[in-house]
């Protein structure tokens, strides 16, 4: 059974600085490894999606890694801005063709 | 990508009540999926909505309780019946956008409707 997880569970950072977040996930036999942003109270927003035959995806400030055969993916935020501040989500999709979501990080970036 | 909104937004109810939570999405899509947040934990998959059949529902969740409706691709309504304050959720529709051919399983949400039952 897939189990994903994320750490940190909450991250505060000044603005301006370069931060990854990690993603884990225990079944490396996935199709795909997503990962959203979620405003409080708010629906998820898509950001990357990795399929498993790519390394990483590129969007603006953000790069997202998979590497399968450790079962770990990063999300790196270049030059944090206080508009990044949200909750992250990873999501793993294997086997039954069903998304299993992480716990989420909380970033908050100081102005 | 697909757009997809959700009625009501948010919604208070009393314990014992229902309440219907409807997904319009732009497009026609193949798959349709109801999840559910609880406070201050990630998403929980209730069902996978099925276009002309019943719902397939996760461990954990029945029919009876969360009844699921998708009479065509574009639209698919959740039902939260007979309801309790545990039910207090945040309840998002998502829908998958699959190319044909390119392996992409990409899924894209709702705003999410928010409800408290007291």
């Amino acid at each position: 059974k897939q189990e994903v997880t994320q750490i940190p569970a909450a991250l505060s950072v000044p603005e301006g600085e370069n931060l990854v977040l990690n993603c884990s996930f225990t079944d490396s036999a996935i199709y795909n490894l997503q990962w959203f942003r979620q405003d409080p109270g708010k629906g998820l927003t898509s950001l990357l999606l990795i399929q498993s035959s790519q390394r990483e995806q590129t969007s603006g400030r953000l790069n997202a890694s998979l590497d399968k055969s450790s079962g770990r993916s990063t999300l790196y935020i270049a030059a944090s801005q206080p508009g990044d501040s949200a909750t992250y989500l990873c999501a793993a999709l294997s086997g039954t063709y069903k998304y299993i979501f992480g716990t989420g990080t909380r970033l908050k970036v100081l102005a | 990508s697909a757009v997809i909104s959700q009625k009501p937004s948010r919604d208070i109810c009393q314990r014992g009540t229902s309440l219907t939570i409807q997904c319009q999405v732009d497009s026609q899509v193949t798959m349709m999926f109801w999840y559910r947040q609880q406070p201050g934990q990630s998403l929980t998959l209730i069902a996978t909505a099925n276009q002309g059949s019943e719902a397939t529902y996760e461990s954990g969740f029945v029919i009876d309780k969360f009844p699921i409706s998708r009479p065509n691709l574009t639209f698919s309504t959740l039902t939260v019946s007979n309801m309790s304050p545990e039910d207090s959720s945040i309840y998002l529709c998502s829908v998958e956008d699959r190319l044909a051919g390119a392996g992409l399983h990409e899924q894209y949400f709702g705003p999410g409707t928010r409800l408290t039952v007291t």
